[in-house]
């Protein structure tokens, strides 16, 4: 089994849809949970981070994370063409400063006109 | 924010050649570089972990005798595939580690793409 699953899609929308992206993992040790948005053969950005359990909001982006469940989420509201990416979710369990990320497979997502 | 600079972004090389691809870091010190790899709609998987003026931690599974790392400074890490084979073909980042709390602690680099033909 692999820490970090993430269906790998492909995700196709309609602009101005809302965007569910999803990934569970199983070691109980990861603290710090990150999307990361990747577009073709560029390397990954950093969309969001949060700490434990919560919701994160920025701008049309909201992660989510449930501890108890091992479930995390990255909403996107208002989708753009823009926003057509692969999404990265990623994990690490010493902190922001230090530790190796491990990465689920990635989501591929569409937003078409 | 953090920045780091990767080069090239794409490389064509013959079958059993070396090839070397650079990552620096533009406004901070990194520590520690990782190295990964990706191939065509999958994740990234981690390669080695190098900490400046220290030897690699490679990962399981990953030759280090044909990925050469060198950290040789808190700016500049340095990936040098070694007699590259079409299988090497793939796409390769970096990411470092800014300690200094400026920003959050991963950067990436832009990634090189890798051929060997």
């Amino acid at each position: 089994q692999k820490e970090v699953e993430q269906d790998p899609g492909p995700l196709s929308v309609p602009e101005g849809a809302i965007v569910s992206l999803n990934c569970t993992y199983s070691n109980s040790a990861f603290q710090y949970f990150m999307w990361y948005r990747q577009y073709s053969r560029k390397g990954p950005e950093l969309l969001m981070y949060t700490y434990s359990s919560g919701n994160k909001e920025d701008g049309r982006f909201t992660a989510q994370v449930d501890k108890s469940s091992k479930y995390i989420s990255l909403f996107i509201r208002d989708s753009q063409p823009s926003d057509s990416a692969t999404y990265l979710c990623a994990t690490n369990a010493g902190g922001t400063s230090y530790g190796k990320l491990t990465f689920g497979q990635g989501t591929i997502l569409t937003v078409h006109p | 924010g953090a920045v780091v600079s990767q080069h090239p972004s794409w490389v064509i090389c013959k079958s059993g050649t070396s090839v070397k691809i650079e990552c620096r870091s533009l406004d901070f010190q990194a520590t520690t570089m990782f190295w990964y790899r990706q191939f065509p709609k999958q994740s990234l998987m981690l390669m080695a972990t190098s900490n400046e003026g220290s030897k690699a931690t490679y990962e399981q599974g990953v030759e280090k005798d044909k990925f050469l790392i060198n950290h040789a400074s808190l700016t500049l890490s340095t990936l040098t595939v070694t007699s590259a084979h079409p299988e090497d073909s793939s796409f390769y980042i970096c990411s470092a580690r800014d300690n200094s709390g400026a920003s959050y602690g991963y950067t990436f680099g832009s990634g090189t793409r890798l051929t060997v033909v």
